[in-house]
């Protein structure tokens, strides 16, 4: 599976946009990218996943590049519970396959 | 929305003793994983599971692990002989098919002391 890097941590506001970043520039054709959080020591929660279109759901929006070497989750109005470990995998479209969790990015919300 | 159960949320075990750790997958699910957490270290893969067999497991699992579905519905996870090393998060999850998303259960904290 592609890897892939996120900055470790970052800080937002409250009621702002929480945008996080994920570089995986040898993402290959079949993998998707997948986001997950991770709240304090609960399991790691999916958040939404995409292979090259833009995609929204009721947790986030996932804006993958062109070339899909990159991708940025928004959360558009962050809360104090979504402080967490956020997660972005590449992972290869294949039966059974896993998830690989790298170090992710510490989000802590603000007030 | 479905969950993934593990039991217990908490074990604390001796050194040397087995311990089964417990999950009961979501119910239409056909693709079940084990993975841990050491405190302040990444999630790990341990083992997949389809079919009643291995897929795929890392070098974590050996032969110290073993995972059973013994009726169908739970999802079991054995450590044969604990070591002081296996204290850690242990998460079960679940998924529908090939590129599904995967469901983790809350996890259930082993101590082995």
């Amino acid at each position: 599976d592609a890897k892939t890097t996120q900055p470790p941590s970052m800080d937002c506001a409250e009621g702002r946009a929480a945008n996080l970043p994920c570089n995986h520039s040898t993402i290959s054709g079949n993998e998707y990218v997948y986001w997950y959080r991770q709240i304090h020591s609960q399991g790691p929660q999916y958040i939404i996943h995409g292979l090259k279109n833009n995609e929204t759901n009721e947790m986030a929006s996932l804006i993958i590049t062109e070339d899909r070497k990159s991708s940025t989750l928004i959360l558009p109005h962050a809360t104090l519970r979504d402080t967490a470990v956020y997660y972005c995998i590449v992972r290869v479209k294949a039966a059974g396959n896993k998830l690989t969790f790298g170090g992710g990015t510490r989000v802590l919300v603000k007030p | 929305e479905p969950e993934v159960t593990q039991t217990p949320s908490h074990q604390v075990t001796q050194m040397g003793q087995e311990v089964i750790l417990r999950c009961v997958p979501i119910s239409n699910h056909l693709y079940f994983y084990w993975y841990r957490q050491i405190l302040g270290q990444k999630v790990e893969f341990l083992v997949s599971f389809y079919n009643n067999e291995i897929s795929e497991k890392s070098e974590i699992f050996d032969d110290q692990f073993s995972v059973e579905r013994p009726d169908g519905s739970n999802f079991t996870l054995k450590i044969r002989s604990t070591k002081l090393e296996d204290s850690a998060m242990y998460f079960c999850a679940s998924g529908a098919g090939t590129n599904e998303k995967l469901f983790f259960g809350s996890g259930t904290q082993l101590s082995v002391l």
